[in-house]
């Protein structure tokens, strides 16, 4: 069955990276989109940026100057990398699987990862 | 960016039918989406592309709308459907979220 799972620090300092792993099973990364999606503590949702089945990326742009998602097919993961942290960046952080085409839903999620940026 | 804009939160007694709202700020097409977030979970799809449930979901559950105005029925609610709900646009970028509607249980 479709699987993801999200792995990572979950204490990082103001104005270092943070760098998440999502390790997927039960599904292609060639086929189909993995997205990262964050909550902060008791607040709302927001999309971070997506990578596609052929590889290509989209970032929200409130976060692109920050962000970098990249893959490892092989090893069946997706990486996300955000420099600059700050505080307000605490959030539990989701990745997600979609179509491979622009309007899919997100249907499937991993249980997500706290981050919290605190010196 | 397009905002979605949800009242923050109903309560209901078990039997009722209840109606969630979500107004998009600029059209959306169909192209909106229902989730349930259970406290200490992740997001679970419910409806698809305004109106077609998701695998496995109750047929309780049911999505009207286009354009940029969209509703979530729960007909009838049942004690676990207690959660947050959340509407989300994929036809424009970047994708958004509404804030959620919390769904109390009288």
């Amino acid at each position: 069955q479709v699987q993801l799972k999200e792995s990572g620090p979950g204490l990082v300092q103001p104005s270092q990276t943070l760098s998440l792993t999502c390790t997927v099973s039960g599904f292609s990364l060639t086929s189909n989109s993995v997205h990262w999606v964050r909550q902060p503590p008791g607040k709302g949702l927001e999309w971070m940026g997506g990578i596609w089945g052929d590889g290509s990326t989209d970032y929200n742009s409130a976060l692109k100057s920050r962000l970098s998602i990249s893959r490892d097919t092989s090893k069946s993961q997706v990486f996300l990398k955000m420099n600059s942290l700050q505080t307000d960046d605490t959030a539990i952080y989701f990745c997600t699987r979609s179509g491979n085409y622009g309007s899919s839903p997100f249907a499937y999620w991993g249980q997500g990862t706290l981050v919290t940026v605190s010196s | 960016d397009t905002v979605l804009t949800q009242s923050p939160a109903l309560a209901v007694s078990p039997g009722e039918r209840v109606s969630i709202s979500c107004r998009a700020s600029e059209g959306v097409n169909s192209y909106m989406h229902w989730y349930q977030q259970k406290p200490g979970q992740q997001p679970k799809l419910l409806i698809y592309k305004a109106s077609n449930l998701a695998s496995g979901v109750p047929a309780r559950f049911s999505g009207s709308g286009s354009g940029t105005d969209f509703t979530l029925t729960i007909d009838p609610v049942e004690a676990d459907d207690t959660a947050t709900y959340f509407c989300q646009q994929s036809w424009n970028d970047p994708y958004t979220f509404g804030a959620g509607t919390k769904l109390e249980l009288k």
